[in-house]
C-alpha cells in the first residue's frame, strides 16, 4: 500500500525567510509522481510543484523547490523568501501505477508572520 | 491545464435533503475524481467517474449515498443524499493528471448541513 506522511501539522516562518516542509512516502512502484499542493482559505487546491521519480534533478518553480531523496523516500518542500500570500495548508501527495489515484498526506498549516 | 467550473461554491442544507454538485471541464477528460475534505482534514477519495461506465467507489462510500453521473467527457455530478450534519465538508472534483500539470481541481463546494 502507498502512504504519504507529513509529520508537521503546523509551521510558521517570518516574512522573507526560508521554510522547509517535510514529507515522506512509501510505495512499491518504480514509476511514481510526487506533488505539493497549496490550499489557501479560499479552499482552491493549487499545484505548487511536481516531481517525477525517474528524474534525479530536484524540481524548482520560482521560490519553491524540492529536496527529493529517492532512497530515503523523502520529498521536502522549500519555500524561499516567504511571502504573506504563502500562508496556506500544504499537502504532499503521490500517485503510482495505473489507477491514477492520489494518496494524500494530512497537510501542514503554514503561517507567515510579517 | 484543464479548467474546472464547480457549482455551487457553498450551500447550507437541511438534514434529510439532497444536494447535487456539478463540475464542468473545459476539455474532454476520461477520468474524473470526487473528494471529500472534512473540517481540518486531508482529502479522501469518494469515487472515480469514467464516462460510459459506473463510478468506482472507495471503501466506506456507497452509490446510494453518493450517486454520481458522468453523461459525457466534460461533465459530472455528485449528489449527497439524505444529508446529516456529518456530511458537512468541502467536496472537490478533480480530473486525470496532465503530464505537465498534474491533477487539476475544481474550486470546491463547502456544504453545511443543519
Amino acid at each position: 500500500a502507498q502512504t504519504v506522511t507529513q509529520s508537521q501539522p503546523e509551521m510558521s516562518v517570518q516574512e522573507a525567510e526560508t521554510v522547509t516542509l517535510s514529507c515522506t512516502y512509501d510505495t512499491s512502484e518504480s514509476d511514481y509522481y510526487l506533488f505539493w499542493y497549496k490550499q489557501p482559505p479560499s479552499r482552491q487546491m493549487i499545484l505548487v510543484i511536481r516531481q517525477e521519480a525517474y528524474k534525479q534533478q530536484n524540481a524548482t518553480e520560482n521560490r519553491f523547490s524540492v529536496n527529493f531523496q529517492k532512497a530515503a523516500k523523502s520529498f521536502s518542500l522549500k519555500i524561499s523568501d516567504s511571502q504573506l500570500g504563502d500562508a496556506a495548508m500544504y499537502f504532499c501527495a503521490a500517485y503510482a501505477g495505473n489507477n491514477r489515484k492520489l494518496i494524500w498526506g494530512l497537510g501542514t498549516s503554514l503561517a507567515v508572520n510579517p | 491545464s484543464a479548467v474546472i467550473s464547480q457549482k455551487p461554491s457553498r450551500d447550507i442544507c437541511q438534514r434529510g435533503t439532497s444536494l447535487t454538485i456539478q463540475c464542468q471541464v473545459d476539455s474532454q477528460v476520461t477520468m474524473m475524481f470526487w473528494y471529500r475534505q472534512q473540517p481540518g482534514q486531508s482529502l479522501t477519495l469518494i469515487a472515480t467517474a469514467n464516462q460510459g461506465s459506473e463510478a468506482t467507489y472507495e471503501s466506506g462510500f456507497v452509490i446510494d449515498k453518493f450517486p454520481i453521473s458522468r453523461p459525457n467527457l466534460t461533465f459530472s455530478t455528485l449528489t449527497v443524499s439524505n444529508m446529516s450534519p456529518e456530511d458537512s465538508s468541502i467536496y472537490l472534483c478533480s480530473v486525470e493528471p496532465h503530464p505537465n500539470y498534474g491533477y487539476t481541481f475544481g474550486s470546491g463546494t463547502r456544504l453545511t448541513v443543519v
